[in-house]
């Protein structure tokens, strides 16, 4: 049980577009998701907290215009990169909790490449 | 502040243990955790420790704490080849994670 579930695994796609990651809790439903970003050979930072209804939390220094979160359903979340630039090439991870939970389930991560 | 801190690499023989440290900053934390990343990969929750515990043993794994020193360790014992990854402690701040920076561990024969 409690799987997390990203697509696509890996994009690449051209400076100027925007690419859409999906996150899925696919057995439970999650009141929160999270987003999170990593860098090569660094921590996981997190992006943003969103909760099923209502507009995410994004932490310091993270540009919500820029970084669109949706979390449509209990079992949804999407990371929208609008414009995107070489330098938001990542790895980003999302987590989902359970109601009534603290424990995150990690996603695999969807690695994007922007040329 | 918002801080923990985790030796960047760690080298062990195949069959010794490993002993990965971690310091952590709010003593208000709930739950510390441990998570295993392999190349490439998502997070793979590995064991957690509640806050007023000051040890957990799951099979090879071992967590100690020490809540006075906000020290947390994972102790791996008979070492594996397999277990080459990237180990995060993690400390819960309300409910958000806060992660080191991971501590690479490489298995040699």
């Amino acid at each position: 049980g409690a799987v997390v579930s990203q697509h696509p695994s890996r994009v690449i796609c051209k400076s100027g577009t925007s690419v859409k990651i999906e996150c899925r809790s696919l057995d439970f439903q999650a009141t929160t998701m999270f987003w999170y970003r990593q860098f090569p050979k660094k921590s996981l930072m997190l992006m943003a907290t969103s909760n099923e209804g209502s507009k995410a939390t994004y932490e310091q220094g993270v540009e919500k215009d820029k970084f669109l979160i949706n979390h449509a359903s209990l079992t949804l979340s999407t990371l929208t990169v609008t414009s995107a630039h070489p330098e938001d090439s990542s790895f980003y991870i999302c987590s989902a909790t359970a109601v009534s939970s603290y424990e995150q389930y990690f996603g695999p991560g969807t690695r994007l490449t922007v040329t | 502040g918002e801080d923990v801190e985790q030796s960047l690499f760690l080298s062990v023989r195949e069959g010794d243990s490993s002993v990965i440290n971690c310091t952590y900053t709010d003593s208000s934390s709930t739950y510390l955790y441990w998570y295993k990343q392999e190349p490439g990969a998502g997070l793979q929750l590995l064991t957690y420790i509640f806050s007023n515990m000051d040890m957990k043993q799951d099979q090879r794994l071992t967590v100690l704490l020490n809540k006075k020193d906000k020290h947390l360790s994972l102790r791996i014992a008979d070492t594996q080849t397999g277990d080459s990854a990237i180990y995060f402690c993690a400390e819960t701040v309300g409910n958000k994670l806060i992660f080191g920076a991971g501590t690479r561990l490489a298995v040699h024969p």
